[in-house]
């Protein structure tokens, strides 16, 4: 089964509102990232919090992480037509030399209606 | 800003080809990886790369292997394509371990 697995697989908002995506994972982990993909394009990096913060901001978006429940969200606050994309949560797994490898999950399409 | 560029955006290859999907980094990162995507599995890891001529399997390397002999290239080959890896192909590098992925635009690779 997949280490992030996001939740809603789809999400569609009009604009000017909020959009919250869940990211649940598995084993322990160093940091949780989330990423952004345009239609078949290559992923952005967004924003990364690590297992001893709780929550982090970065502009329009904010994270939470729950380590306990291991589970994480991304809030996107007054979305806009350009925030249309995939939003992909990744998990750096604890334990070992893991280089920083990121495990995927399967992301959330986000569309927002102008 | 760092730049992760692969060579190909779109590639037509034949089963049995041996393919090479070529990725640059201009910005000195230690950390290389390649990556497979497609619908309904997400993002798969196939190789990745920590140094030059220093590699480690991912996820799913079977039909794949790396070569990385300078620190800003990492190519993927394909010994003998298969249909089974049509593709969209996506190339990473890091700093490190805690810097977050600079990715590539990705190569879509079909094998007929």
């Amino acid at each position: 089964s997949q280490q992030g697995e996001e939740d809603p697989q789809a999400l569609s908002i009009q604009e000017g509102e909020n959009a919250t995506m869940n990211c649940s994972y598995k084993t322990s982990i160093n940091n949780l990232q989330w990423y952004r993909q345009n239609s078949g394009r290559g992923l952005v990096h967004l924003i990364l919090i690590r297992s001893n913060e709780r929550e982090k901001h970065s502009g329009r978006l904010r994270v939470t992480l729950d380590t306990s429940k291991k589970s994480s969200s991304l809030l996107i606050t007054a979305s806009r037509a350009a925030d249309t994309a995939s939003y992909f949560c990744a998990t750096d797994r604890a334990g070992g030399t893991s280089y920083g490898k990121l495990t995927f999950g399967q992301g959330t399409i986000l569309t927002v209606h102008p | 800003d760092v730049k992760v560029t692969q060579s190909s955006r779109y590639l037509v290859k034949r089963t049995g080809e041996k393919v090479f999907l070529e990725c640059v980094q201009d910005m000195d990162h230690e950390n290389m990886f390649w990556y497979r995507q497609d619908p309904g599995l997400g993002l798969r890891l196939i190789y990745f790369s920590y140094d030059v001529k220093m590699k480690e399997k991912g996820d799913i390397p079977e039909g794949y292997s790396v070569s990385r002999e300078k620190k800003e290239r990492f190519s993927l080959i394909l010994e003998s394509a298969s249909t089974n890896q049509t593709s969209m192909y996506l190339c990473a590098s890091s700093l490190t371990p805690t810097s977050g992925y600079t990715f590539g635009s990705g190569t879509r690779l079909t094998v007929v």
